[in-house]
């Protein structure tokens, strides 16, 4: 079955830039979204962003600013990087594959996340 | 402060049925369907019902979701200890060009 493993700097100082990527096994990466997601020490979860496999994004409106979020479909990748980072960006980093369901012979994206990676914690700190 | 408003805590006996609400708004649950996602403690979360109502394959029957207008509920019958565990629920956005939304989450206690 498909597998995500995130990897990346596990510290970052404070006003850098935060670069993560997501590596894709077991299956393509073509024909579905693929996102980030974030959950700071503690709290929730936040989403971050999505990328199709053929580059299109989205991304949260209060991140949107800062987040940049690239596919390299020859390596089965897909990556995240965060500009001008603060201690508030300390968090595990999630990537996750949105679902796909079909219904009378044609296949939709839907908006649930699975699977999903392990997680990476980044700490933001100088 | 989440867009989706989720109850900070339950619990319930083995055995017991619980519920954990989710509230949102016309632009997302009240539009769009609600997923749930279980974390277990110190792992990743994992999805447990999408499309309001559907169970992946594995997830036991004990879990059933079900939404009503702005609102979404998610149910554990027959309560077991490894259910202990956060859960989060999830929906599309309509507003600002669109985006998922999580709640809270709800930290469940098997007493």
């Amino acid at each position: 079955q498909v597998q995500l493993q995130e990897s990346g700097p596990g510290l970052v100082k404070p006003s850098e830039t935060l670069s993560l990527t997501c590596t894709v096994s077991g299956g393509s990466i073509s024909s579905y979204y693929w996102s980030w997601i974030r959950q700071p020490p503690g709290k929730g979860l936040e989403w971050i962003g999505y990328i199709y496999y053929s580059g299109s994004t989205n991304y949260n409106p209060s991140l949107k600013s800062r987040v940049t979020i690239s596919v390299d479909t020859s390596k089965n990748q897909f990556s995240l990087k965060l500009s001008s980072v603060t201690a508030a960006d300390t968090a595990v980093y999630y990537c996750a594959r949105r679902g796909k369901y079909c219904s009378g012979g044609s296949c939709y994206s839907g908006s649930w996340f699975d699977p999903w990676g392990q997680g990476t914690l980044v700490t933001v700190s100088s | 402060q989440s867009v989706l408003t989720q109850p900070p805590s339950a619990s319930g006996t083995p055995g017991q049925r619980v519920t954990i609400s989710c509230s949102g708004s016309s632009s997302n649950i009240g539009s769009n369907t609600v997923n749930w996602y279980q974390q277990l403690p110190g792992t990743a979360p994992k999805l447990l019902i999408y499309s309001n109502n559907q169970r992946p394959s594995g997830v036991p029957d004990r879990f059933s979701g079900s939404k009503s207008g702005t609102s979404a509920s998610l149910a554990i019958s027959g309560l077991q200890s490894e259910d202990e565990a956060d859960y989060y629920c999830a929906a599309w956005d309509d507003s600002l060009n669109g985006h998922v939304v999580f709640g809270g989450g709800t930290k469940l206690t098997v007493l």
